[in-house]
């Protein structure tokens, strides 16, 4: 099956400065890649959607300044979260759609846990 | 607009006893549809997908779906549950015919008694 790598796994960093966060698609090439942000026992919110070659877009509610995304090539895309405070904690999440026949499908990430101190 | 419903929060069964979980959409047309597991800690694994065409669905780890377009529902059953299926399981939601964005339900955690 398709998959999807993350990197860092877990970051921690001191407020004020900024942190990315790599995801990669290993054996498919993905023109789009989504961002996810989960909190502790909810369900997953998308942030943004990011389209190789072409600016990012962002879902109602989250900061482009804050949250910058780049879709260099077809199978990386990273997201910055820039000037990070502790409210910006939390597990992000990636994912890459791949078409594959009839449909097409997400495959996701392993996540980056983020605690902003 | 599109939204999903998973109306158990949280499930408990015994290890061997059989499993299904709930998953209702709305939708104008028949979508695509989605079940994920996530373990703790962990990212989302792709159960099985129902695109078109048969309406019983095979997945991994022995799991199955069936889509009834008429209840507008996509449940997800195991015959026998394994302590190692303890986990969130998410339904998701995508519009067919091009791009567009995964709607998930609120997700139901499984747990599993020995």
């Amino acid at each position: 099956g398709a998959v999807v790598s993350q990197h860092p796994s877990r970051v921690i960093c001191k407020s004020g400065t900024s942190v990315k966060i790599e995801c990669r698609s290993l054996d498919f090439q993905a023109t789009t890649m989504f961002w996810y942000r989960q909190f502790p026992k909810q369900s997953l919110m998308l942030m943004a959607t990011s389209n190789e070659g072409s600016k990012a877009t962002y879902e109602q509610g989250v900061e482009k300044d804050k949250f910058l995304i780049n879709h260099a090539s077809l199978t990386l895309s990273t997201l910055t979260v820039t000037s990070a405070h502790p409210e910006d904690s939390s597990f992000y999440i990636c994912s890459a759609r791949e078409y594959r026949g009839l449909g097409e499908t997400q495959y996701f990430g392993p996540g980056t846990r983020l605690l902003v101190l | 607009a599109q939204s999903v419903t998973q109306p158990d929060i949280h499930i408990t069964v015994s290890e061997g006893a059989s499993l299904e979980l709930r998953c209702n959409y709305s939708y104008g047309a028949t979508p695509y549809l989605f079940w994920y597991v996530q373990s703790p800690g962990q990212g989302l694994q792709l159960l099985l997908k129902y695109f078109s065409g048969d309406t019983l669905v095979q997945g991994i780890k022995g799991f199955e779906a069936e889509f009834k377009r008429s209840q507008s529902s996509f449940n997800l059953r195991k015959p026998s549950v394994h302590w190692s299926d303890a986990a969130e399981y998410f339904c998701a939601v995508g519009a067919p015919g091009g791009y567009n964005k995964l709607i998930f339900g609120a997700g139901t955690r499984l747990a599993v008694h020995p």
